[in-house]
């Protein structure tokens, strides 16, 4: 069972802003950075946000990350069929001594 | 480019053995960690460990420990994954990840099916 909880899903209209969020705690999302998945079906992850809120090359604009205390958020604005897909949160936990995945949220682009 | 290539889909018995492998490219080998990541059937992503090819310090999850192994060749710059005794339950993809400054990069998973 993880230990950082993501609701299970999400979803919006083409061109809309949809925003995820993260749940965690002071052991991890409190002390450590956050960095955002991407998986879209069938395939690999990918990274779409790292350090709470750096974007890879590459990653569109329209992804943005901040973190607050023990929680994050992922924004994607401008919503468009390609965002379709599982998102997962994920930090380093201190008390756990081992990296911890959000329980991932389902992005539906309707 | 930074690459990390993973060897192929593999089917084996409960009991086998396995080391499954990620070639890494494009970068400093010793200068990043090297994470293990599973998804099992229809899951999410779980770490398993991870490991830094410049003294092959690593750490596990606690209820993988003594389970797998993880391991590296810095003259290959790979990394490697090993079961002694597969289960049932280790069927899965699983993924390297590289961490470190400038985020993750992931490989394309290797798919382990375990079956009698």
């Amino acid at each position: 069972q993880s230990v950082v909880t993501q609701p299970p899903s999400a979803s919006g209209t083409p061109g809309q802003r949809v925003t995820i969020f993260c749940s965690g705690s002071s052991s991890n999302i409190g002390s450590n950075t956050v960095s955002w998945h991407q998986q879209l079906p069938g395939t690999a992850p990918r990274l779409v946000i790292y350090d709470n809120n750096q974007r890879p090359s590459g990653v569109p604009g329209r992804f943005s990350g901040s973190k607050s205390d023990t929680s994050a958020s992922l924004a994607i604005s401008g919503l468009q069929s390609e965002d379709e897909a599982d998102y997962y949160c994920a930090a380093w936990d201190d008390s756990l001594k081992g990296y911890v995945f959000g329980t991932g949220t389902k992005v539906t682009v309707l | 480019e930074v690459w990390l290539e993973q060897s192929g889909a593999e089917l084996k018995k409960p009991g086998d053995s396995l080391r499954i492998s990620c070639r890494t490219s494009g970068y400093d080998f010793t200068n990043y960690w090297i994470s293990w990541v599973r998804q099992m059937p229809g899951k999410g992503l779980e770490w398993m460990a991870r490991i830094h090819p410049s003294d092959s310090y690593t750490t596990y999850r606690p209820s993988l420990q003594g389970h797998v192994t993880v391991s590296v060749d810095k003259s290959v710059n790979t990394s490697f994954l090993h079961w002694s005794s597969l289960k049932a339950s280790d069927t899965a993809m699983y993924y390297c990840v590289r961490q470190g400054i400038g985020g993750h990069v992931w490989g394309h998973g290797t798919l382990i099916t375990v079956s009698s």
